[in-house]
């Protein structure tokens, strides 16, 4: 079975600097895909940045890149120059290729940023 | 913004009521989700259909969840006996074959 696991429940920040969401996974696959996705105070859920399991770079998407570490089971999520807008709760999320194409989410990280 | 439209926001219901919620996919999107999150934020797959065709869903979706993707028009998750244990927001998310999938603002339910 999957797993998806996040053990940071809250992180604070000063508005501008650079935060780290840690993610770690469970699967007997060889082949699966990460993501990482925030949900707003509204609820809306917005997808922001994908890695695939065959591909050794890291992924960048604007200010969000991803620090893969595949002999760890590791993908964190990396924020630079944090806004207060990025204040959201975070979540890690794994497609198995063995398991359809239905997520296993993680358990959410809050990030709250600050002036 | 979503593209993925879900209707209604909000539901209430009482318990052993019907309560049925819409979903219209992001075009050109043939996989349609249904994922149900609860008050402790954790997300549990309820269905997915690619092209009106089941492709997976758990043994609660085969009792008294029912959800249809017609072709032509939204989708839809219906309960047909609300509990108080189903208080919660229902997310459909749609994508292209295997890859990231883009979520609706979600159905809150409420079962008094």
């Amino acid at each position: 079975a999957q797993k998806v696991t996040q053990t940071q429940t809250s992180i604070s920040v000063v508005e501008k600097t650079t935060v780290t969401m840690d993610c770690v996974y469970e699967t007997r696959d060889s082949s699966y895909f990460l993501f990482w996705y925030k949900q707003t105070a509204s609820g809306e859920i917005v997808f922001l940045i994908r890695q695939d399991s065959y591909k050794k770079e890291n992924a960048t998407v604007g200010h969000y890149s991803l620090n893969f570490q595949k002999p760890k089971s590791s993908i964190g999520l990396i924020i630079t120059a944090t806004q207060i807008e990025d204040s959201a709760v975070y979540f890690c999320a794994m497609r198995a290729t063995s398991s359809g194409q239905k997520l296993v989410f993680g358990q959410g990280t809050i990030l709250k940023v600050y002036l | 913004n979503s593209k993925v439209i879900q209707t209604p926001r909000y539901l209430v219901k009482g318990q052993g009521q019907k309560a049925k919620m819409r979903c219209i996919p992001e075009k050109g999107h043939p996989v349609v989700f249904w994922y149900q999150q609860n008050k402790n934020n954790e997300f549990k797959f309820l269905i997915n259909f690619q092209n009106q065709e089941v492709l997976q869903q758990i043994d609660m979706t085969e009792k008294r969840f029912s959800a249809e993707c017609p072709s032509n028009s939204p989708c839809s998750l219906e309960i047909q006996s609300s509990e108080a244990g189903d208080s919660a927001l229902y997310l459909c998310a749609s994508s292209l074959p295997g890859v990231e999938q883009y979520f609706g603002p979600g159905t809150r339910l409420t079962v008094l």
